[in-house]
């Protein structure tokens, strides 16, 4: 069966430390990985994606996540974080074929304290 | 702003009644997907329509139903309310049948079954 699986349901973290955000997948054929982020009372906002090529990839507010096939991982990393990025955080995964649906992890709170 | 809207943004009703859940995309998208957010299953993916055709259904229950109109907006109903039925809908937008890209959330729908 294919899934996603977040490792940790809460990271606390102080202000301009560095975070990594845990994300695994199990899969049999081929994905696309993506990172989104919800802060409170609002809808989800993609973060960055991987789809092919060069494993690390940018996204935005300075986040970055390296996709590692052999660990079927996808972590997502920050080198200093700012209160405004505590939220929440879901990894996800698109499985080849012909349905564009998303299969998300639990998510991640993300607590930056000051 | 995602440009998906979603009506209404918040709904309480009783035990056995029956709701309709309303998205219009973001102009020039053909996919409509619905998710179900709560505490306990997380992001869990119903259904997506492509151009007013059924994609991919998931964790959908019999008592939910769903469609795409000729316009693209869609529609989740939702019948023989319980209190579990009680979290939080999304709809999403994806240009294409096939998530290569990226979904746009809307701010979700707040069900509350009382």
């Amino acid at each position: 069966a294919q899934s996603v699986t977040q490792l940790d349901s809460q990271v606390p973290v102080f202000e301009e430390a560095p975070v990594e955000l845990r994300c695994n997948y199990s899969s049999s054929v081929s994905v696309y990985l993506f990172w989104y982020v919800q802060y409170p009372n609002q809808g989800l906002q993609l973060l960055l994606k991987y789809l092919s090529g060069s494993t690390l990839v940018k996204g935005i507010n300075g986040f970055e996540a390296e996709f590692n096939k052999s660990q079927t991982s996808f972590h997502l990393r920050k080198p200093s974080v700012h209160i405004s990025d505590t939220a929440e955080y879901f990894c996800a995964v698109s499985f080849s074929g012909n349905t564009g649906k998303l299969i998300f992890g639990q998510g991640t709170t993300l607590q930056v304290k000051p | 702003d995602s440009g998906v809207t979603q009506t209404p943004k918040h709904l309480i009703t009783a035990t056995g009644q029956r709701v309709t859940l309303r998205c219009s995309p973001r102009s020039g998208d053909l996919s409509v997907y619905w998710y179900q957010q709560s505490l306990d299953q997380g992001l869990q993916f119903l259904i997506q329509y492509y151009n007013g055709e059924e994609r991919a259904k998931g964790n959908i229950l019999e008592r939910f139903s769903a469609q795409q109109f000729p316009d693209l907006h869609s529609e989740l109903n939702l019948s023989s309310l319980e209190l579990g039925d009680s979290a939080l809908y999304f709809c999403a937008s994806s240009v294409g049948a096939r998530n290569t890209g990226e979904l746009f959330f809307g701010e979700g729908s707040r069900l509350t079954v009382l």
